[in-house]
């Protein structure tokens, strides 16, 4: 079984639609993160938490939120969607040898 | 601010062959690691391999190992023996020992020919 999984694994939306991705983990790490992959820039980080009780913007944080329901839960969310946001979105987590283990992506197509 | 540059979007290697994929980095930190991802067309993000600033050995795994220049901010991968499953983009990441935020490159696209 995988150990960073991601839901829903595609999703497509329209503009203005409040949307979550969700992601669990089960190696037990208390650092958790999400990404987005645009084509020719990378992944680049969104929001990351050391723990339950700690969130942190990543460089692009505008237009989303994150919430923090348990060690082994971080979900993403964006308020209201714009076609912008179209993206691969990544969830990873990390534990005490900093190595982050990714999901296996969620493709947001918002029209 | 951390940047990762991999100056090389698209390479390709003949099966078999040995291939190497360039990446710089800057920092003013001292103490770091690096890391090597693979992403092939499932679009899994698999780490390939994990060196640490402060160790001179470079690391190797299996078929897959880096030449760590400290002094020069390089950090190359090279694959031996190519197979076509080592067809995917790559991606060079750095980390700071004391932060957890990873900076990645923009990629390499590499091609095994069979």
């Amino acid at each position: 079984d995988a150990d960073v999984t991601q839901t829903p694994r595609n999703r497509i939306t329209k503009t203005g639609k409040r949307i979550m991705l969700e992601c669990s983990q089960t190696k037990g790490h208390d650092r958790m993160y999400w990404y987005r992959q645009d084509p020719g820039l990378g992944l680049r980080l969104i929001y990351y938490s050391f723990d339950v009780k700690d969130i942190n913007k990543g460089e692009i944080s505008d237009g989303y939120s994150v919430s923090r329901q348990a060690q082994a839960k971080f979900s993403l969310s964006l308020e209201s969607a714009i076609p912008n946001q179209t993206a691969l979105y990544f969830c990873a987590s990390a534990g005490g040898t900093d190595t982050q283990y990714f999901g296996p992506g969620t493709r947001l197509t918002v029209l | 601010a951390q940047t990762v540059t991999q100056s090389q979007p698209e390479m390709s290697v003949q099966e078999a062959e040995t291939v190497t994929l360039s990446c710089t980095y800057d920092t003013s930190e001292s103490n770091y690691y690096l890391f090597w991802y693979k992403q092939p067309p499932s679009r899994q993000m698999i780490l390939v391999i994990r060196q640490e600033a402060y160790k001179q050995q470079n690391a190797t795994e299996n078929r897959f190992s880096v030449n760590f220049q400290k002094a020069a901010k390089s950090f190359s991968l090279k694959i031996s023996d190519s197979q076509l499953g080592d067809t995917a983009m790559y991606f060079c990441a750095f980390m700071k020992r004391s932060g957890n935020q990873f900076y990645f490159g923009t990629g390499t696209s590499l091609t095994v020919i069979p």
